[in-house]
């Protein structure tokens, strides 16, 4: 069975500070790895994912995230915040070659302030 | 290039009454996803379709709820006989052979 923990339901950074957003995974198989942004009233869009090779992965909007398998963490980073960041933010895992059924967190949202 | 679409975006139905919600995908994309969102919660999956045949239902409640993906025609999720607890976002997904999943814009359902 396959899970994923996402610590902080809301985080807030100042504009140009650092975001972090934590996401842990359970999985008992080599996983694909995922993180999806969701703005408001808007369907859920991708931001970067992880299959295979490099642990760094890059994503859309100066995102990106690095696999740890030691520590079954798939943290979410970027620089420097942007107001337009403002958003929530899903981790997600599948097994390989079964992105068929992805398993969501619960999701952050990111609160950007001025 | 369209992406998925997804309609209504909003659908108000009264308790008892019958939902209909529909989802026609990416052009060239063959599976449909089902996923359901409540408040506060992230998305769960519900259902895998392919054209004309359900490949996994396994998230699927076993009353009131069913799904079909016809030869023609967009996806359905119909949710029959609605309660309050149905009220949630729906979002369906689509891929094809080799690409990633694209999501709708989803359907907000509230039930009175």
């Amino acid at each position: 069975a396959q899970s994923v923990t996402q610590l902080g339901s809301h985080v807030s950074v100042s504009e140009g500070a650092l975001v972090l957003l934590r996401c842990n995974y359970s999985s008992s198989v080599p996983p694909y790895l995922f993180w999806y942004v969701q703005y408001p009233n808007q369907g859920l869009q991708l931001l970067l994912k992880y299959t295979t090779g490099a642990t760094l992965v890059k994503g859309i909007n100066g995102f990106e995230a690095e696999f740890k398998k030691s520590e079954t963490s798939f943290h979410l980073t970027k620089p420097s915040a942007h107001m337009s960041d403002a958003a929530e933010y899903f981790c997600a895992v599948s097994e390989m070659d079964r992105d068929d059924k992805i398993i969501f967190g619960k999701g952050t949202r990111l609160h950007i302030l001025p | 290039n369209a992406g998925v679409m997804q309609n209504p975006r909003h659908l108000v139905r009264r308790r008892g009454q019958e939902a209909r919600l529909r989802c026609s995908p990416m052009k060239g994309h063959s599976h449909v996803y089902w996923y359901r969102q409540l408040p506060e919660e992230g998305l769960k999956f519900m259902v895998y379709l392919q054209k004309e045949n359900i490949i996994d239902e396994s998230g699927m409640p076993k009353e009131r709820f069913s799904a079909e993906f016809p030869k023609e025609g967009p996806s359905i999720l119909r949710i029959q006989q609605v309660v309050r607890g149905d009220s949630a976002a729906y979002f369906c997904a689509s891929s094809g052979p080799l690409a990633g999943k694209d999501f709708g814009p989803g359907t907000r359902l509230l039930v009175l």
